[in-house]
């Protein structure tokens, strides 16, 4: 159950895009389309995201997509925002029917 | 309104065991599967455990396999964790989380606000 591997921090300025990858092998993120992205502000609770590798809850941003291609998904963040400021995480189901997060990307808007 | 809250958490030594607990209301509790997730303090989120909607498929990270234990009362509209032989290891906030799907699919959908335990001597 290692952990996916995700930049530790990227930053854009306001309306750029930036994109976060996220790296796992063929039994979590490369055998499964059930990827996940979540945001997390300081002290706050996840939030979901992206879900199934490219699906946006209802209320989440279109700004907010997410594709994968073999072992890597990312998530792309267009028209950068002050509030898109935080912490991202991937998450994957896995061979063994658990689930493994990355280790988080800190996002800066400069 | 779909809501979680966590309750349970606080200062417990080393060894020692602890319940945390998450009641949830606003949806049919029984139809979806339930997620334990921690974070340590300054830390990522790791997952810890879920549990399928009726309560009869449990999986837990190898970390605490053996001392927790994931449960839940459908009656209740409840979900637990028994975390027992604790370890320093194990301080962090513990949220619950709800399955969007089943199998994987879905992602999280919601969280609690997270409750605290502190293992410490």
């Amino acid at each position: 159950q290692s952990a996916l591997t995700q930049p530790a921090s990227v930053s854009g300025s306001p309306g750029q895009s930036i994109t976060i990858s996220c790296t796992g092998t063929s039994s979590d993120v490369g055998g499964y389309n059930y990827v996940s992205w979540y945001q997390q502000h300081p002290g706050k609770a996840p939030k979901l995201m992206i879900y199934d590798v490219s699906n946006r809850p209802s209320g989440v941003s279109t700004r907010f997509s997410g594709s994968k291609s073999g072992n890597t998904a990312s998530l792309t963040i267009s028209g950068l925002q002050g509030e898109d400021e935080a912490d991202y995480y991937c998450s994957s189901y896995t061979s063994t029917s658990t689930w493994v997060f990355g280790g988080g990307t800190k996002l800066t808007v400069l | 309104e779909v809501q979680l809250v966590e309750s349970g958490g606080g200062l417990v030594q080393p060894g020692g065991s602890l319940r945390l607990s998450c009641a949830a209301s606003g949806f049919t509790f029984s139809s979806f599967e339930m997620t334990w997730v921690r974070q340590a303090p300054g830390k990522g989120l790791v997952w810890v455990s879920s549990i399928s909607n009726g309560g009869s498929t449990i999986y837990y990270a190898d970390s605490v396999k053996g001392r927790f234990t994931i449960s839940r009362d459908n009656a209740k509209n409840s979900l637990y964790l028994a975390m027992n032989s604790l370890r320093a290891e194990d301080t962090a906030v513990y949220y619950c989380a709800r399955n969007q799907g089943h199998y994987g699919s879905g992602g999280s959908d919601y969280w609690g606000q997270g409750i605290l335990v502190t293992v410490s001597s």
